[in-house]
């Protein structure tokens, strides 16, 4: 069965602590893999498209990294405002349904 | 960039009455979109996929009945929550895709806060 894991659950670090999320992925024929931030109660904001193995994307202190089974987002130097629910998801080749992993929830502690 | 508006943010509503949330794509055309459920501390759930013009397609233990879909236009998608009950009582959030050459992305509305009393 398809299926998209995100681990830890639940991640606290002080600030300036360095850390990576995790998201690995059995699903066949990814066709993208993306990674969002959303904030308690609000829909999920974008943050990176990854298209195949080796790709890299950065954005200030998020850098998001895929191989074949699994995409890590690494925080650099984390900050309070970083705290949220970091959402992974993935599409394959054969539709457009978005399937989201299970979520890890971060919060930097000044 | 792309943006979709949902509305409304939040509802409180009778049980037994229907509930609609809108979701508007405000500034591109968004032939699919989707419609997702998501519990507390829990992760999005995909309910369905609307394509406009046409019916939508439901995931598996999703009451098509109850949860009513609708696509009429390029701009607008609604989901339609009838005779509503406490368990339906959830954050649903609507996402429209979009394409632009071989990039694609997804981008989501802000979410309705459904409470059914």
């Amino acid at each position: 069965e398809d299926q998209v894991t995100q681990s830890p659950e639940a991640l606290r670090l002080q600030e300036g602590e360095s850390s990576s999320l995790n998201c690995s992925y059995t699903v066949s024929g990814l066709r993208g893999l993306f990674w969002y931030r959303q904030d308690p109660g609000k829909g999920p904001e974008f943050l990176f498209t990854l298209y195949s193995a080796g790709e890299e994307k950065e954005k200030e202190r998020l850098k998001a990294t895929l191989t074949k089974k699994e995409s890590f987002l690494h925080i650099t130097a984390p900050k309070p405002e970083d705290s949220a629910t970091y959402l992974c998801a993935v599409t394959q080749n054969t539709g457009n349904q978005f399937y989201f992993g299970t979520g890890t929830s971060l919060t930097v502690i000044p | 960039g792309a943006v979709v508006s949902q509305h409304p943010s939040r509802v409180i509503c009778k049980s037994g009455t229907s509930v609609k949330i809108e979701c508007r794509s405000l500034d591109f055309q968004a032939t699919t979109m989707f419609w997702y459920r998501q519990f507390p501390k829990q992760s999005l759930m995909l309910m369905a996929t609307s394509n406009e013009g046409s019916k939508a397609t439901y995931e598996q233990g999703v009451e098509k009945d109850k949860f009513l879909i609708n696509h009429a236009s390029l701009t607008l998608s609604t989901l339609t929550v009838t005779s509503a009950h406490p368990e339906d009582s959830s954050f649903y959030i609507c996402s429209a895709l979009i394409t632009a050459g071989f990039n694609y992305g997804y981008t989501f509305g802000s979410g309705t806060r459904l409470t059914v009393v």
